[in-house]
């Protein structure tokens, strides 16, 4: 089974500072790893992913990400926030390799985040 | 690339009822998904199609549930007999099919369970 988890359900930051939000998981084999922004009333936009290669992706808005195996971490992060930047943020996996096919995904609870002036 | 859409967007029923949603998932994706997601919590995953297909359904899709994509183009979702616990937003996904790709999500349906 896969699965994901959020440890926080809440983070604040001041405008301009980096924000991070953390980010495990636990699967079979090789993770593929995405992350995806939720304002309210509307549903899930794609903001990145980590398939192969680099540890660290970038993504939509300024957004980034480090993948660290050993850790089994995802970490979305930015160097400066935005009061725009506010919304829910969920983590997603799915097995890279699935018997039967299918890219059915596993979110965490996700996490608030809230950035004050 | 007009996006994921979703209708209706809010639906308001009394217990007992049935009630049905429409997807129409970005044109040139074979993948199509339904996920449940209620307040404080992850989207869950229902079911999802390949082309017309039906390739998985998730434990949680009771028998009172029941999807479809006839054409392989958009779907719905019915629910039978809703009950109190079925309030919940029905959100929409979908893909291309290779490897890795990530899904597209639509506004979702709310549905309220009066």
């Amino acid at each position: 089974a896969q699965s994901v988890a959020q440890p926080e359900d809440q983070v604040n930051v001041a405008e301009g500072n980096p924000l991070t939000v953390k980010c495990t998981y636990s699967v079979s084999g090789n993770p593929y790893l995405f992350w995806y922004v939720q304002y309210p009333n509307r549903g899930l936009q794609f903001l990145l992913k980590y398939i192969t290669g680099d540890n660290l992706v970038k993504g939509s808005y300024g957004f980034e990400a480090e993948f660290n195996k050993s850790q089994t971490s995802f970490h979305l992060k930015k160097p400066s926030a935005l009061v725009s930047d506010s919304a829910l943020y969920f983590c997603a996996v799915r097995a890279a390799f699935l018997t039967g096919g299918g890219n059915k995904l596993t979110f965490g609870t996700g996490t608030q985040l809230k950035v004050e002036l | 690339d007009t996006g994921v859409s979703q209708n209706p967007r809010h639906k308001i029923t009394k217990r007992g009822q049935n009630v049905t949603f429409r997807c129409d998932p970005i044109s040139e994706h074979n993948r199509l998904y339904w996920y449940r997601q209620t307040l404080g919590q992850g989207p869950e995953f229902l079911t999802y199609f390949q082309n017309e297909a039906q390739l998985e359904k998730s434990r949680l899709l009771s028998d009172r549930f029941s999807a479809e994509r006839p054409k392989g183009s958009f779907s719905t979702l019915e629910i039978q007999r809703t009950e109190q616990g079925d309030s919940a937003m029905y959100l929409c996904a979908s893909s291309p099919v290779e490897m890795g790709m990530a899904q597209h999500f639509g506004d979702g349906t709310r549905l309220s369970i009066l």
